[in-house]
């Protein structure tokens, strides 16, 4: 099984912020990793996949990037309504491992 | 507008059986792949199990295999879960999501997800 990694496990920051999230896999998983946004008492929502490519009607002060095992998620200017949990997930295989999360809240 | 409405969750004894279920609209349910994602305070974010547009291709979490059944009925656009022999890290919420795919394997993603039907077991 691949395992997925996160850091940092929680980050304080504020409005304005370049923020960046590093997800890595146990091993190569291509462009096949997807990040989702979840906030309290809300189901995820998917903001990138294919490592890259923004779901439509997510902002684009965020970004994906990487490829094989290390990817991350830049936020390139931190709203208030950015403050949130974010996962990242592989989809190499029909197993979907997910990250234990990045808590992104407020200085 | 997509929907996805879950339903059937509830307090339920170790060792029974529950069958949660997702009802569909806005889309055009049949052409796609579905998944069921649990989450829970001690687990994260847990992949469940998968199904083809068609039924005819399942996938499901080695911690589940066995136990769950995933099952859909296109005309219905509904999703279905069945849980046998529940135990204690079987309590989480549960979602259903859709995938813009009718197969999944590789590049799959879960685009939209429902709100979650919690599913406690407990004596």
């Amino acid at each position: 099984d691949i395992q997925m990694t996160q850091s940092p496990s929680s980050l304080s920051a504020s409005v304005g912020d370049r923020v960046t999230i590093t997800c890595r896999a146990s091993q190569n998983i291509n462009l096949y990793l997807n990040w989702y946004q979840q906030k309290p008492g809300k189901a995820p929502k998917l903001l990138i996949y294919a490592a890259s490519t923004l779901q439509g009607g997510v902002p684009s002060r965020f970004s994906g990037s990487g490829a094989g095992t290390d990817f991350t998620l830049t936020i390139t200017s931190l709203q208030p309504d950015d403050f949130a949990t974010y996962y990242c997930q592989e989809s190499s295989s029909p197993l979907f491992s997910f990250g234990p999360g990045t808590k992104v809240d407020f200085k | 507008e997509v929907q996805l409405v879950e339903s059937g969750g509830g307090l339920v004894q170790p060792g029974r059986s529950l069958r949660v279920s997702c009802a569909a609209s806005g889309f055009n349910f049949d052409d796609y792949a579905m998944h069921w994602v649990r989450q829970s305070p001690r687990k994260g974010l847990e992949w469940v199990a998968s199904i083809s547009w068609n039924s005819d291709r399942t996938a499901y979490a080695d911690s589940v295999k066995g136990r769950f059944t995933i099952s859909r009925d296109n005309a219905k656009n509904s999703l279905y879960l069945q849980m046998n022999s529940l135990g204690g890290d079987d309590t989480a919420l549960y979602y259903c999501a859709t995938d813009p795919l009718s197969y999944f394997g590789s590049g799959n993603y879960f685009r939209y997800w429902g709100q979650g039907t919690l599913v406690t077991v407990s004596s």
